[in-house]
C-alpha cells in the first residue's frame, strides 16, 4: 500500500486531455514538493515534473502539474501515443523521514 | 550519465553490494538515492545520502540491513545489501538528486539499473 495513492490506470484517445492525481497527506503532499516521474515500456523513469510545476528542458508543454491541498495532479493536454506510459508521483514526507512514491498510473492511448 | 552494476542472482540469506558510477556531472556535490522496482511493481525509494555522505536516510524496509556509501574519489555509489529476501528482488536504480544545500530535491537522472533476483 503506497503512501501516495494514484489511480492504476487511466486512457483516452490521441488529441485528448488526461488527468492523473496522487493524493497523500500533511506531512508529505501537504508540505513539501511533488515531483512527477515518468517510466517508458522498458526503460528507466525520468524525471517529467518537478516542484509540482515545472518542466525539465526537453519534455513538451503539454505536460503540466499542479497542486491543491493535501493532493497533486498531472495533466497530459493533445494525447499522443508516445506517451504510453507508467506515471509516478512523489513527495518527501517528514514522518516517515523518507521519500514516498505513487503506487504509478498505468496510462493507454487507444 | 549513471551506471549501475553489482546486481544478479543470491541466496536467501546471502549479501551483495551494488554499484554506481557517475560521469558527467561534479559527483561530490550531489545527494544521491537508491530506489528499486519490484517485478511488475511500482517504485520504492530505498536510501538516500548526503554529498558529503554525512546525511543518511533509510526506508524501513531495509533498515538495518542495507547500508549506502558514497567514494567521492571514484565518482561512485555503493549500495551494501546483506540478509536479503526473496521480497528484496528487484531492479535497482541510482539517482542523482540536488545539492544538499538546496530546499527542494528531486531524482534526474536516473541509470538503467541493475536486477538482483534473491532465489534459492
Amino acid at each position: 500500500q503506497s503512501v501516495l495513492t494514484q489511480p492504476p490506470s487511466a486512457s483516452g484517445t490521441p488529441g485528448q486531455r488526461v488527468v492523473i492525481s496522487c493524493s497523500g497527506g500533511s506531512s508529505n503532499i501537504g508540505r513539501n514538493i511533488v515531483n512527477w516521474y515518468q517510466q517508458l515500456p522498458g526503460t528507466a523513469p525520468k524525471l517529467l515534473i518537478y516542484s509540482y510545476d515545472q518542466r525539465p528542458s526537453g519534455v513538451p508543454d503539454r505536460f503540466s502539474g499542479s497542486r491543491s491541498g493535501t493532493s497533486a495532479s498531472l495533466a497530459i493536454s493533445g494525447l499522443q501515443s508516445e506517451d504510453e506510459a507508467d506515471y509516478y508521483c512523489a513527495a518527501w514526507d517528514d514522518s516517515l523521514t523518507g521519500w514516498v512514491f505513487g503506487g504509478g498510473t498505468k496510462l493507454t492511448v487507444l | 550519465q549513471l551506471v549501475e552494476s553489482g546486481g544478479g542472482l543470491v541466496n536467501p540469506g546471502g549479501s551483495l553490494r551494488l554499484s554506481c558510477e557517475a560521469s558527467g556531472f561534479a559527483f561530490n556535490d550531489y545527494c544521491m538515492a537508491w530506489i528499486r522496482q519490484a517485478p511488475g511493481k511500482g517504485l520504492e525509494w530505498i536510501s538516500y545520502i548526503g554529498s558529503g555522505g554525512n546525511t543518511i536516510y533509510y526506508a524501513d524496509s531495509v533498515k538495518g540491513r542495507f547500508t549506502i556509501s558514497r567514494d567521492n574519489a571514484k565518482n561512485t555509489l555503493y549500495l551494501q545489501m546483506n540478509s536479503l529476501g526473496v521480497e528484496d528482488t528487484a531492479v535497482y536504480y541510482c539517482a542523482k538528486d540536488r545539492e544538499e544545500w538546496e530546499l527542494l530535491h528531486w531524482f534526474d537522472p536516473w541509470g538503467r539499473g541493475t536486477r538482483v533476483i534473491v532465489s534459492s
